[in-house]
């Protein structure tokens, strides 16, 4: 079965710090993974996704992603943190024995304190 | 804008009310879903459509009501609701709903408050 494990709740960041999420996944067959970000009041907006190829994976406002498959982990990355990236941060993963489903992880928050 | 509109944004309904929330897409996507977001909880996936037919239902009371008039048109008629459906509910789409490699584009949300 398909499942997504974020391990922390939340994670405290000062701005200019670097700042990693993490993700933890397990499927059956090769995986597909996706970051979303949630606003408050708004609803879930794509970051990025590892579909195959390079692990490391860049997407929006200077997120990157790192794949590693041994250790089924594909945690968010982001070199230097903004005030403005505090928000709650999903991982999401499908496979294709998973049909018609994205299973996403109970979320993040990210706070970056100025 | 991510291309998706869900309508109302708020919501407060009495239990034995009835009401719909209303979801449009203009992206040309062929699948759209339903989620609900409750607090200190992962998404939990609640209707799919691909091509206007519902393709998963996943174990929802049947006082959730999901219909798709047409591929760009999603609602979800409510009648019933308990306190504990009180949750964000999100609409998304994305191009299709088999192919594993896409992206779903989420709505803003409809926050229901049921007293």
């Amino acid at each position: 079965a398909q499942s997504v494990a974020q391990p922390e709740d939340q994670v405290n960041v000062a701005e200019g710090n670097p700042l990693t999420v993490k993700c933890t996944y397990s499927v059956s067959g090769n995986p597909y993974l996706f970051w979303y970000v949630q606003y408050p009041n708004r609803g879930l907006q794509f970051l990025l996704k590892y579909i195959t190829g390079d692990n490391l994976v860049k997407g929006s406002y200077g997120f990157e992603a790192e794949f590693n498959k041994s250790q089924t982990s594909f945690h968010l990355k982001k070199p230097s943190a903004l005030v403005s990236d505090s928000a709650l941060y999903f991982c999401a993963v499908r496979d294709l024995r998973g049909g018609f489903k994205t299973i996403f992880g109970a979320g993040t928050r990210l706070f970056v304190k100025a | 804008e991510t291309g998706v509109t869900q309508t109302p944004r708020h919501l407060v309904m009495g239990m034995t009310n009835k009401k719909s929330l209303k979801c449009e897409q203009h992206l040309g996507h062929n699948a759209m879903y339903w989620y609900k977001q409750s607090a200190k909880k992962p998404l939990e996936l609640m209707f799919v459509y691909s091509l206007e037919e519902r393709v998963e239902n996943n174990s929802v009371p049947s006082r959730f009501s999901p219909e798709c008039p047409n591929s760009s048109h999603l609602f979800l008629h409510l009648h019933t609701l308990q306190p504990e459906d009180s949750a964000l509910y999100l609409c998304a789409s994305s191009q299709e709903a088999t192919v594993v490699n896409t992206e779903a584009f989420f709505g803003q949300g409809t926050r229901l408050t049921v007293v």
